[in-house]
C-alpha cells in the first residue's frame, strides 16, 4: 500500500531543544516537501527537494534544516534557532514539482 | 512569481444547499491549479486539479471547479452538500514551462455545513 508517513504524530519538546520530525514515501516520487501550518496562514513552504542529495529553501527556511540522503526519506530538523516552533508540520511528496501532492498526516509538535 | 487568494476565509452553508468557494491566482505563465481539502488533525487530500484541456474538471464526491483564464480563477461549486463535506478546502497554484513549479497555496478556506 503505497503512501507517505510521518512520525510521530505529537511531538513535544523543551525550549532550546533541536527535534527531528521523519517523513518516509514508498510513491518513488522525486520531489518531497515540509510545510509548516498555522491557523488561518495556510501552508508555508520550508524547504523542498528535487532529486536525492540536493534541497531548496523555502519561504520559511530559517531555524530549519533538512536532508535527502535517500529517495524514500526527508527528514526535518527543527533547530532551538527556530523563534517560534510550536506547529502543525506536514511533509508531502509528487512525482515532479508542479504535479498534484501527496501528503503525509502531519506531525503537531508543542515546544513549551 | 505566483499567488493564490481564497477570498473566503469561512463559509457556512445549510445541509443540501449549493456552495461555491472562490479562488483566485496570478501568474504570468500557464498554470497548473488544484484543490485540496483537509479534515481535522490530517493531512491534505488531493480533491481535484486542472493541468490542462478541459476547463471544467470534475471530483468522485460531486465537486467541480472550473479554470477561467480571462478572470484568473479557479472556484469550487458543488450543488448540494452534505455534512461531511465540512472541513478546510485549499487552493494550490503552480507555474508551468517558464515558471517555478513549486506550488503556492491559499490560505484556506473552512467549510461550515449545518444540518
Amino acid at each position: 500500500d503505497g503512501g507517505i508517513t510521518q512520525s510521530p504524530k505529537y511531538l513535544f519538546r523543551k525550549e532550546g531543544q533541536n527535534v527531528t520530525l521523519s517523513c518516509e514515501q514508498n510513491l518513488n516520487h522525486d520531489a518531497m516537501y515540509w510545510y509548516r501550518q498555522d491557523p488561518g496562514q495556510g501552508l508555508r513552504l520550508i524547504y523542498y527537494s528535487q532529486i536525492v542529495n540536493d534541497f531548496q529553501k523555502g519561504d520559511i527556511a530559517e531555524g530549519y534544516s533538512v536532508s535527502r540522503e535517500k529517495k524514500e526519506s526527508f527528514p526535518l530538523t527543527v533547530t532551538s534557532a527556530q523563534k517560534n516552533p510550536t506547529a502543525f508540520y506536514l511533509c508531502a511528496s509528487s512525482i515532479v514539482t508542479g504535479h498534484e501532492q501527496y501528503f503525509g498526516p502531519g506531525t503537531r509538535l508543542t515546544v513549551t | 512569481a505566483q499567488s493564490v487568494t481564497q477570498l473566503d476565509s469561512q463559509v457556512p452553508v445549510f445541509e443540501e444547499a449549493p456552495v461555491e468557494l472562490r479562488c483566485n491566482y496570478s501568474s504570468s505563465v500557464s498554470v497548473y491549479l488544484f484543490w485540496y481539502v483537509q479534515y481535522p488533525n490530517q493531512g491534505l487530500q488531493l480533491l481535484l486539479k486542472y493541468l490542462s484541456g478541459s476547463t471544467l474538471v470534475e471530483s468522485i464526491n460531486g465537486f467541480e471547479a472550473e479554470f477561467n483564464k480571462s478572470q484568473t480563477s479557479f472556484h469550487l461549486r458543488k450543488p448540494s452538500v452534505h455534512i461531511s463535506d465540512t472541513a478546510e478546502y485549499f487552493c494550490a497554484v503552480s507555474e508551468g514551462s517558464g515558471g517555478s513549479y513549486i506550488p503556492t497555496f491559499g490560505r484556506g478556506t473552512s467549510l461550515i455545513v449545518h444540518p
